[in-house]
């Protein structure tokens, strides 16, 4: 498997402001991924995040509203910004290892 | 506590009962599969997977089932236990080098004492 932390583990945040969340794998990895699992629903995926290229995000997530950083094999970043209380969710990171994707513990994120 | 699984169908068994969880999924280009499990406050923990070209694994009290003629996928857990009360999720991606994956829309197990 894989050791994969999140930070912040969960956060309140008010309307119109910008939050920054971690994702640190324990070992490099080519590929990282971000999903949301908003309340009571499963996991839809934001986007993939190669290492050295711009992230590749799917219908309905823009890098404007979700930037995303991955500046080493190891480590991502993804911001939720302008946020509203839509956006409030789970947001979690997962990495590829041996054909078999590891989730990270996700970020619980409240906006008020 | 968080509200994962709210809305999704509930599976109630009695402890020491074995279950099984179906999933259906649509693509049939789809070649891999993925059985997680979710539990309050935490990220999908990988319990057990499946390549198409087989129709049967086992694992430790775990079996997952595929069917690819009518697209369907099932988890049995033998002898249920109380500490396997989650939401378990399965999951599907395609061998396109797409690496991604394709979540269903999830169970709630809840085990009886």
């Amino acid at each position: 498997s894989a050791v994969i932390s999140q930070k912040p583990s969960r956060d309140i945040c008010q309307r119109g402001t910008s939050l920054t969340i971690q994702c640190q794998v324990d070992s490099q990895v080519t590929m990282m991924f971000w999903y949301r699992q908003q309340p009571g629903q499963s996991l839809t995926l934001i986007a993939t995040a190669n290492q050295g290229s711009e992230a590749t995000y799917e219908s309905g997530f823009v890098i404007d509203k979700f930037p995303i950083s991955r500046p080493n094999l190891t480590f991502s970043t993804l911001t939720v910004s302008n946020m509203s209380p839509e956006d409030s969710s789970i947001y979690l990171c997962s990495v590829d290892r041996r054909e078999t994707q590891y989730f990270g513990p996700g970020t619980r994120l409240l906006v008020l | 506590g968080e509200s994962v699984g709210l809305h999704l169908p509930t599976l109630s068994v009695q402890e020491g009962d074995n279950s099984i969880i179906n999933c259906a999924y649509s693509n049939s280009a789809s070649d891999y599969f993925i059985w997680y499990k979710q539990e309050s406050g935490k990220g999908p923990q990988f319990i057990i997977d499946i390549r198409s070209n087989m129709d049967k694994r086992q694992g430790q009290r775990v079996t997952v089932l595929l069917n690819k003629t009518v697209k369907h996928l099932s988890l049995q857990i033998a002898a249920t236990q109380p500490g396997d009360s989650a939401v378990y999720f399965c999951a599907e991606r395609e061998d396109t080098g797409r690496r991604a994956l394709t979540f269903g829309s999830g169970t709630r197990l809840q085990v009886q004492p």
